[in-house]
């Protein structure tokens, strides 16, 4: 079937905008993850959900990111007044388990977003 | 704390060389997995191995390998008679039991194959 799937691609904004990054994870997959990559470094875990709660939050930086999947599948990771520094790859994952599983997560190609 | 330490951050090597990389990880937890990916230039992360604390059998697919090695907290990475599609960034990674599932990634190392 379809990997994960991340839109848009590419997202070109101003400081102090709204934005909204999408993750269309493997259907059938209960956990989703976000992670944020900046350039040279290592994804960094934001959140994690299981089924349609967030199990994990405490990677998000602050309070002006925000995350949903109100139905169990799709999520919405949401950036309230960009800062220059939110400048990076939003990679989404997903995984058939969550805690306690072994399982691998599955990467989409992320969402890069670049804050003028 | 858990951390994952990948020391070297670029290596060049000329095709068909054998190459190392390493990985080094700090975790508290008695059961743990590790995890390797790579990311090409394309930038999409795929997955290559995955080991849990209990098997430290190493393993081999192809021309790659794995060196997992509890008593020094490693779990390198040995590409055999590396190829130019081989270059990429690689990734370790660690999950905790008791983590909700997160990867811990190391910084990366990027190898370049030159033909």
């Amino acid at each position: 079937g379809a990997g994960v799937s991340q839109t848009p691609s590419n997202k070109v904004t101003e400081k102090g905008k709204y934005v909204e990054l999408r993750c269309d994870p493997i259907s059938g997959h209960t956990a989703l993850y976000w992670y944020r990559q900046s350039l040279g470094q290592g994804p960094e875990f934001l959140i994690y959900f299981q089924g349609t709660g967030a199990a994990d939050d405490s990677g998000l930086p602050n309070d002006r990111f925000f995350a949903v999947r109100p139905e169990g599948s799709v999520s919405t990771l949401k950036i309230q007044r960009t800062e220059r520094g939110d400048s990076a790859v939003y990679l989404c994952a997903s995984s058939p388990a969550g805690t306690g599983g072994f399982n691998e997560q599955f990467f989409g190609p992320g969402t890069r977003l670049t804050v003028l | 704390a858990q951390k994952v330490t990948q020391a070297q951050t670029e290596i060049s090597v000329v095709e068909k060389e054998d190459v190392t990389l390493d990985c080094v990880y700090e975790t508290r937890d008695t059961t743990y997995y590790l995890f390797w990916y790579k990311q090409p230039p394309s930038g999409e992360l795929v997955f290559l191995i995955r080991r849990n604390s209990f098997d430290e059998q190493n393993e081999i697919s192809g021309r790659y390998s794995w060196n997992f090695q509890k008593s020094t907290s490693s779990f390198n990475f040995t590409i055999t008679a590396s190829q130019v599609v081989d270059s990429a960034v690689y990734f370790c990674a660690l999950r905790g039991r008791g983590s909700q599932g997160n990867l811990i990634f190391g910084k990366g190392t990027k190898l370049s194959v030159k033909p």
